[in-house]
Order: C-alpha cells, then sequence, then structure tokens
C-alpha cells in the first residue's frame, strides 16, 4: 500500500520556540493531506486540510497562526506550531488519500510533542 | 454534521474467541463510506476493514467481518477467533463522499484488551 512518512517521530521543545514535523508521501502525490491531534486515550480531531499550492482549511477552534500549515509540493506538507506552550503537547498525525476517488487515506506514524 | 458514536469505552475478549465493537453514526448523506481502524501501542493508524454504503453485503477481511445495518446507522465490528495482537485501540470512521480529498469524521474509539 501507499506509504506516508512522518518526521520527527517524538520531539520535546522548550516554551516559546517553534517546532516543524514533515508529513511526506513516499510513492504518490497528494494534493491535499489532513493534519489531525490526538490527546490521550482520545480520538483523532482534525486540525487542518492542507492544500497544495493553496492555502490551508483550518477547523473551527483552531488556530490558524499558531499552527502554521505549508504545502509546498505534491509529497510534502509541514505542520509548524508556533510559540508553542505546554498545552500545545500532543500526539499529531497526519494523513493522505492517494487519489481523489480512493477510499483508503494512509497515516504517518505520528509525532509526539512535548513541550516543556 | 456527521458524527460517530462508540459506546464501549473499553471491551475484553479472551483470545480464540468472538467480540463485537459497536458503532452507531448520524449522516443525512445516503452515499458514503464507513470504516474501522486499529491503533496499537505504536500508535500507527491501520486499516482493518471498509464498507461501501451502497453496497448491501456486509464487507468481510479474513477474521473481521462487520455487520452494516444502514437504516439503523450501525455499522458493528466482528473479530473472530481473538489473537493477542488484536490488543488495541479501535475508531469506526466515516467518510462522506467528497469529490476532492477525503475528510473522516472518527467515533472516540474502544480500547480491546485480549486476554490469553
Amino acid at each position: 500500500g501507499a506509504v506516508v512518512s512522518q518526521h520527527p517521530s517524538r520531539v520535546i521543545c522548550k516554551s516559546g520556540t517553534s517546532v516543524k514535523i514533515e508529513c511526506r508521501s513516499l510513492d504518490f502525490q497528494a494534493t491535499t493531506m489532513f493534519w489531525y491531534r490526538q490527546f490521550p486515550k482520545k480520538s483523532l480531531m482534525l486540525m487542518a486540510t492542507s492544500n497544495e499550492g493553496s492555502k490551508a482549511t483550518y477547523e473551527q477552534g483552531v488556530e490558524k497562526d499558531k499552527f502554521l500549515i505549508n504545502h509546498a509540493s505534491l509529497t510534502l506538507s509541514t505542520l509548524t506550531v508556533t510559540s508553542a506552550h505546554p498545552e500545545d503537547s500532543s500526539f499529531y498525525i497526519c494523513s493522505a488519500p492517494p487519489g481523489r476517488m480512493n477510499t483508503e487515506a494512509f497515516f504517518g506514524q505520528g509525532t509526539r510533542l512535548t513541550v516543556v | 454534521a456527521q458524527t460517530v458514536t462508540q459506546s464501549q469505552p473499553e471491551m475484553s475478549v479472551q483470545e480464540a474467541e468472538t467480540v463485537t465493537l459497536s458503532c452507531t453514526y448520524d449522516t443525512s448523506e445516503s452515499d458514503y463510506y464507513l470504516f474501522w481502524y486499529k491503533q496499537p501501542p505504536s500508535r500507527q493508524m491501520i486499516l482493518v476493514i471498509r464498507q461501501e454504503a451502497y453496497k448491501q453485503q456486509n464487507a468481510t477481511e479474513n477474521r473481521f467481518s462487520v455487520n452494516f445495518q444502514k437504516a439503523a446507522k450501525s455499522f458493528s465490528l466482528k473479530i473472530s477467533d481473538s489473537q493477542l495482537g488484536d490488543a488495541a485501540m479501535y475508531f469506526c470512521a466515516y467518510r462522506r463522499l467528497d469529490n476532492y480529498g477525503q475528510n473522516f469524521v472518527f467515533g472516540p474509539g474502544t480500547r480491546l484488551s485480549v486476554l490469553p
């Protein structure tokens, strides 16, 4: 099946700094990628939809200035958590559908962010 | 808006026995897809099974099968001959038929324990 690679898998950063998370589709092109946030023992919550060549679409309640999304190419989307605070600590997962009409999405391995 | 409900936060099953995980959803759409995803301790999301709403036949994948009741908006997962490796969080997910990309709505999850 298609492969989505997410990096880093774990990151610890200090409060006030920014951290970038990368999501790559390794063997297919993705015009759309999705970014989810997962709190401990909770479900996945869609944060935003990343669109190649255009602005990301953010879900209600998600601060676009804090969670910067860039989809610079058909194989790479990045999520930058700016001015990170401890409450931003969470598990972040990206996913990408291989094609418009394909029914399945493929998920990255996730990134555990800890802000100290 | 679509919602997905999983009424069982936790379930347990003896190894080699059968367990059924419940899922209900709410939508006004007539065509859509339903999925069961497994999230083991590694946090990697793994597709277990999927069902197209326009198909009346229940999907099966080896030891995994679903009971799809469209009128009741119910989509349960049956795991037969449970194995220790089946222990994980299981998420029921809905995807509307969107022309552009895939937007999943996830249920809150059911944590399945398999007892030796």
